[in-house]
């Protein structure tokens, strides 16, 4: 049972826009920053969205993020089929001086 | 080029030790916070260990306090994870992570920005 709470999965079509959700608690998501990681078939986590919003340089703006409360979600436009992957919020938990994942989300592009 | 490159994995019995080491280029090693973050097969990701830019501030997991240490030599660049008493449940790739803020007396917050290839680990009971 992860910290964060992620939906398994989600799936959509090319073209289309998807919003993965991520659940948390004062400890974590309320009191400090989210990121995003993109896990592609195969390959190591990348950092996607970190501090609620920001970009790294070279991730696109199809990909956006955002926080309201203990809950943050990263929202993705104009899908495509190589986006499909496994998707990671992650923030630093006060209660437990770790840092804490979700369980991931696994985006399937029809 | 930033990078990060990890080796030391392997198969080994409960019990047993390992030692996994991380060398990174491309930054200056020193002023950053540096963490390990493992996946077991088919699973999530779940942050095991971290510690400051200057190597004086460790943190770990539960699940592994008392069993994993974690340093680094910043002459050479190079993080290490020193692993004890290994568990089935320990089974799992490690990925060698750079915390995205400047943490030298200190572990930051904050994102893990760089990530390595990683390295299995296989525990066998």
């Amino acid at each position: 049972q992860s910290v964060l709470t992620q939906p398994p999965s989600t799936s959509t079509t090319p073209g289309q826009s998807v919003t993965i959700s991520c659940s948390g608690s004062s400890f974590n998501i309320g009191n400090n920053y989210v990121h995003w990681y993109q896990q592609l078939p195969g390959t190591a986590p990348k950092l996607l969205i970190f501090r609620n919003n920001q970009r790294p340089s070279g991730v696109p703006d199809r990909f956006s993020g955002s926080k309201s409360g203990t809950s943050a979600s990263l929202a993705i436009s104009g899908l495509r089929s190589d986006d499909e992957g496994d998707y990671y919020c992650a923030a630093w938990d006060d209660s437990v001086t770790a840092w804490v994942f979700g369980g991931g989300t696994k985006l399937t592009v029809l | 080029d930033v990078q990060l490159l990890e080796s030391g994995g392997g198969s080994v019995q409960s019990g047993g030790s390992l030692r996994l080491s991380c060398a990174a280029s491309g930054f200056t090693f020193s002023n950053y916070a540096m963490s390990w973050v493992r996946q077991a097969p088919g699973k999530g990701l779940e942050w095991v260990s971290a510690i400051s830019g200057s190597g004086t501030i460790p943190y770990y997991t539960d699940s592994v306090k008392g069993r994993f240490t974690i340093s680094r030599d910043n002459s050479q660049n190079t993080l290490s994870l020193q692993m004890n008493r290994l568990r089935a449940e320990d089974t799992a790739l490690y990925y060698c992570t750079k915390v995205f803020w400047v943490g030298v007396k200190a572990i930051p917050p904050d994102a893990f920005d760089i990530w390595g290839r990683g390295t299995i680990v296989t525990v066998s009971s």
